[in-house]
């Protein structure tokens, strides 16, 4: 079985340049996550969706962040413009119960 | 102060040793409790639930202490496999699943 797809695995862009990371979750899941995870501050929750509706993106960091969810197959996180302090791995998960996510390879940003 | 806290590591400890972890967390409506496991540049993965009257999977034990909301991770018999970061996770009322930082273990021969 697939897992949860992830692309590109690796991001190196400029500051103010438009990023956009791709997900791709598990078929038959309900619900996608997007974390992001820097060694200071851990895994941090950015937003979710169930059944493609966003339910809580309090964990956006600002407004330079923004998520989609256009059907049950595919996701988009974008950041524009980018700046050095995205540079993450940014993660994607899904579930179809509430006891297990299941999560992508991640997307390693680089923002110079 | 984080919703998850666990302790720092990270923990070196010699084959065959019994290492446990621990992790509090403040949301005293926190419903369901979790430990995962995450190797070098690896997502993190489900290593097992942790439910009330405590559980056990193999080496691992997991136990929930609700009125101190306190969750401990206890590894028997450490193998060089075992050398991970573990994370507590903690689940509210809905599908919004809480991270500690992370405790990394080091199992050395």
């Amino acid at each position: 079985d697939a897992g949860v797809i992830q692309s590109p695995r690796h991001e190196v862009t400029e500051m103010g340049q438009e990023v956009t990371l791709r997900c791709k979750p598990i078929s038959g899941h309900n619900s996608l996550f997007w974390y992001r995870q820097t060694m200071m501050r851990g895994l941090e929750l950015l937003i979710y969706f169930n059944n493609n509706v966003p339910i809580d993106d309090s964990g956006m960091p600002e407004d330079r962040f923004s998520a989609k969810m256009p059907n049950a197959s595919f996701s988009t996180l974008k950041i524009q413009p980018s700046e050095p302090r995205d540079s993450a791995v940014y993660f994607c998960a899904s579930s179809l119960h509430v006891y297990e996510q299941y999560f992508g390879p991640g997307t390693r940003l680089t923002v110079t | 102060r984080k919703e998850v806290e666990q302790d720092p590591g990270p923990f070196n400890v010699p084959e065959g040793a019994t290492v446990a972890f621990n992790c509090t967390y403040s949301n005293s409506a926190s419903q369901s409790f979790f430990w995962y496991r995450q190797d070098c540049r690896k997502e993190p993965k489900l290593l097992m639930s942790v439910y009330s009257s405590g559980n056990e999977d193999g080496r691992f034990t997991a136990q929930l202490n609700r009125a101190s909301q306190y969750i401990s991770l206890l590894i028997r018999d450490s193998k060089l496999s075992d050398s991970a970061t573990y994370l507590c996770v903690v689940k509210r009322n809905n599908n919004d699943m809480r991270f500690g930082a992370g405790t990394r273990l080091t199992v050395k021969p």
